[in-house]
């Protein structure tokens, strides 16, 4: 079946930078984009950018331009989505989903990592 | 970048009911190649991930229940709940899957009296 399994909560300072994972299993990876999602209390959810997991080609929100930058690791299935230069205002529950290309809605969701910044 | 205007925000109602839920595009998201409308709603009960309901306005994922029915086109959409069940209970999200950004409604909480 298919899972994005994500990586495990994230502690960290203001100014600092975290990397998070998103591993697939179950289907082609090469076949479906990975987008990211931002889901706060005060501002819903927010769309973040997708890569293109065959080519490694990437579309950012111009809000996040920046702050996050994306890559993929073919050989494990894997996705990432490193967000630098933190503050509180990054503080947020980060989702991968997969489309088949895009624009497209997302069928499948990984469970989710929550990042707090905080000193 | 498409603004998206969900309401209502939240609704309370007894099980079996009828539900309601609305989302406006702030410009159209019906394709002209196609006839499409690129619209999608989304299922977040607490704790987890969103859930795909219904895409390209009217269809349903594999697996929805019949009683989730979407419909609209153009700008104004509406996700209808046949006959609530207390398993509804969740946040409804619309989006639109038009251009980029893709862009959220705020959502609509639903609550089981």
């Amino acid at each position: 079946q298919v899972q994005l399994q994500q990586s495990g909560a994230e502690l960290a300072k203001p100014g600092s930078s975290v990397k998070i994972s998103c591993k697939a299993s179950g289907y082609t990876f090469t076949s479906y984009y990975i987008s990211w999602i931002k889901q706060t209390t005060g501002q819903g959810l927010e769309y973040i950018g997708y890569i293109n997991t065959g080519s490694g080609g990437t579309n950012y929100n111009e809000k996040f331009k920046g702050k996050a930058t994306l890559t993929v690791d073919k050989s494990s299935s894997t996705a990432f989505m490193q967000l630098s230069s933190l503050t509180p205002d990054d503080s947020a529950v980060y989702y991968c989903a997969r489309s088949h290309g895009g624009p497209r809605a997302f069928d499948y969701w990984g469970q989710g990592v929550m990042v707090t910044v905080s000193s | 970048d498409i603004v998206m205007t969900q309401s209502p925000s939240s609704l309370a109602v007894s099980a079996g009911e009828t539900v309601t839920i609305n989302c406006k595009s702030s410009q159209s998201l019906l394709s002209s190649g196609n006839q499409k409308n690129y619209l999608a709603w989304y299922q977040q009960k607490p704790g987890q991930s969103p859930k795909l309901l219904i895409y390209l306005a009217s269809t349903r994922e594999s697996g929805v229940p019949d009683r989730f029915i979407g419909s609209g086109s153009g700008t104004d959409f509406t996700l209808t709940i046949s006959s609530v069940q207390a398993e509804d209970l969740a946040d409804y999200y619309c989006q639109q899957h038009y251009s980029y950004p893709l862009t959220f409604g705020s959502g609509t909480k639903l609550e089981i009296k």
